[in-house]
């Protein structure tokens, strides 16, 4: 099985700020990388797709980059609704997909 | 616009069995596979298991393999994941999610979600 694995599990930062999760995975995945927002009591978001692919309607300040096993999420300047935990999901597995720990991003 | 509703929460004993829908809207039902995943309190997202709503084919965990199925019913568009002998460790937020599969790019994911069922497993 893929594992996946985020750093840090935890983050505190401030309105404005850029910040970057890692996610690495156990083998090389290409660029089979998405990643997902989600708030306390809601549905996972889907953010990007295929590493660096940008979802309809999630705004441009959040990024993609990444292949192989290792992959960045960036956010260029964070905002307040932006506070949440992120998760990496892998699916070069295919449709049989395993998800990172998460990266819970707190305001400092 | 396409939208995943879930059925409600349910609370079960263990050994029991608990099944929950999806009913999906917006889109057409069979162009699109259904994942499910799952979210036990306060922990991360375990994908759970993917149905083909055009043919039924099914992918499950390994580590649930034995204890869930998935089904899905065309004429209400509706899909349904069922899981057997019903453990405490099975308490959790159930999801069910639209898979994106282009045909170009390679790879899939997971665009739109149900808002989740809660299923508690207690005696």
């Amino acid at each position: 099985d893929i594992q996946m694995t985020q750093s840090p599990s935890s983050l505190s930062a401030s309105v404005g700020d850029r910040v970057t999760i890692t996610c690495r995975a156990s083998q090389s995945i290409s660029r089979y990388l998405n990643w997902y927002q989600q708030k306390p009591g809601k549905a996972p978001k889907l953010l990007i797709y295929a590493a660096s692919s940008l979802q309809s309607g999630v705004p441009s300040r959040f990024s993609g980059s990444g292949s192989g096993t290792d992959f960045t999420l960036t956010i260029s300047s964070l905002q307040p609704e932006d506070f949440a935990t992120y998760y990496c999901q892998q699916s070069y597995s295919t449709l049989m997909y395993t998800f990172g720990q998460g990266t819970k991003l707190e305001i400092k | 616009q396409v939208q995943l509703v879930q059925s409600g929460a349910e609370v079960k004993k263990p050994g029991a069995s608990v099944k929950v829908s999806c009913k999906a809207s917006g889109y057409t039902f069979s162009s699109y596979g259904i994942s499910w995943v799952r979210q036990a309190p306060g922990q991360g997202l375990e994908w759970m298991a993917w149905i083909n709503t055009y043919d039924g084919t099914t992918k499950y965990a390994q580590r649930i393999q034995d204890r869930v199925a998935l089904t899905t019913d065309t004429s209400s568009t509706t899909a349904y994941m069922e899981l057997r002998s019903l453990i405490s460790d099975d308490t959790a937020v159930y999801y069910c999610a639209r898979v994106i599969v282009p045909g170009d790019i390679g790879g899939s994911w997971l665009d739109t979600w149900g808002q989740g069922t809660l299923v508690t497993v207690s005696s």
